[in-house]
């Protein structure tokens, strides 16, 4: 079985500062870990994914990831905040084993403040 | 190339009535998935079909089904719709299983009275 965490459903960030939305994964098997965005009436937009390999993922916008396996995380970070990044983002999970399904967590709204 | 579209975006039912929600995948695409999201359960996994055949399927009512044609594109049929079946639905194509990309689309938005 597959499950994900995400610590706040809402965070909220000045201009210019650190952005950091934090993910925990379970997983019997292998994780493949995803990040999507959601932009008010519209659907997902895939940031970024981590499946094999190297552990710091750079995805588009300027957002990266890390996997931690130890910690079972996958943060999703961003150096410096830009008004057009308020939106909801998602943390998924899936596996080899269980096809294209993804479990997704409860997701967190970033509120950007100028 | 064109993106994942869903057709109708919106749609408004009646209790008991019966819907369906097309999906036309990314060219070259042959694996469509559906998930529906709600504010009280959020993004949840309805089912997955690859080659015109299913391939997973989520903890669902039988009321939800879904087929897939020899060109990809997909629908998905709700029958003797309830009022929690308001959701927004929404598709995603790959071009295979895993660790490939799922691409999603606008999504549709019904809504049961």
């Amino acid at each position: 079985a597959q499950s994900v965490t995400q610590l706040g459903s809402h965070v909220s960030v000045s201009e210019g500062a650190l952005v950091l939305l934090r993910c925990n994964y379970s997983s019997s098997v292998p994780p493949y870990l995803f990040w999507y965005v959601q932009y008010p009436n519209q659907g997902l937009q895939l940031l970024l994914k981590y499946t094999t390999g190297a552990t710091l993922v750079k995805g588009i916008n300027g957002f990266e990831a890390e996997f931690k396996k130890s910690e079972t995380s996958f943060h999703l970070t961003k150096p410096s905040a830009h008004m057009s990044d308020a939106a909801e983002y998602f943390c998924a999970v899936s596996a080899r084993e269980y096809g294209n399904k993804l479990v997704f967590g409860a997701g967190t709204i970033l509120r950007v403040k100028s | 190339k064109a993106g994942v579209t869903q057709t109708p975006r919106y749609l408004i039912k009646t209790r008991g009535q019966q819907v369906t929600l097309s999906c036309s995948p990314i060219s070259g695409h042959r694996s469509v998935s559906w998930y529906q999201q709600t504010p009280g359960q959020g993004l949840q996994f309805l089912f997955e079909y690859f080659s015109e055949t299913q391939r997973n399927k989520g903890n669902f009512p039988g009321r939800f089904s879904g087929r897939q044609f020899s060109n990809s594109r997909s629908e998905m049929n709700v029958s003797t719709l309830e009022l929690g079946d308001s959701a927004l639905y929404l598709c995603a194509s790959s071009m295979g299983q895993g660790s490939y990309e799922q691409y999603f689309g606008p999504g549709t938005r019904l809504t049961v009275t």
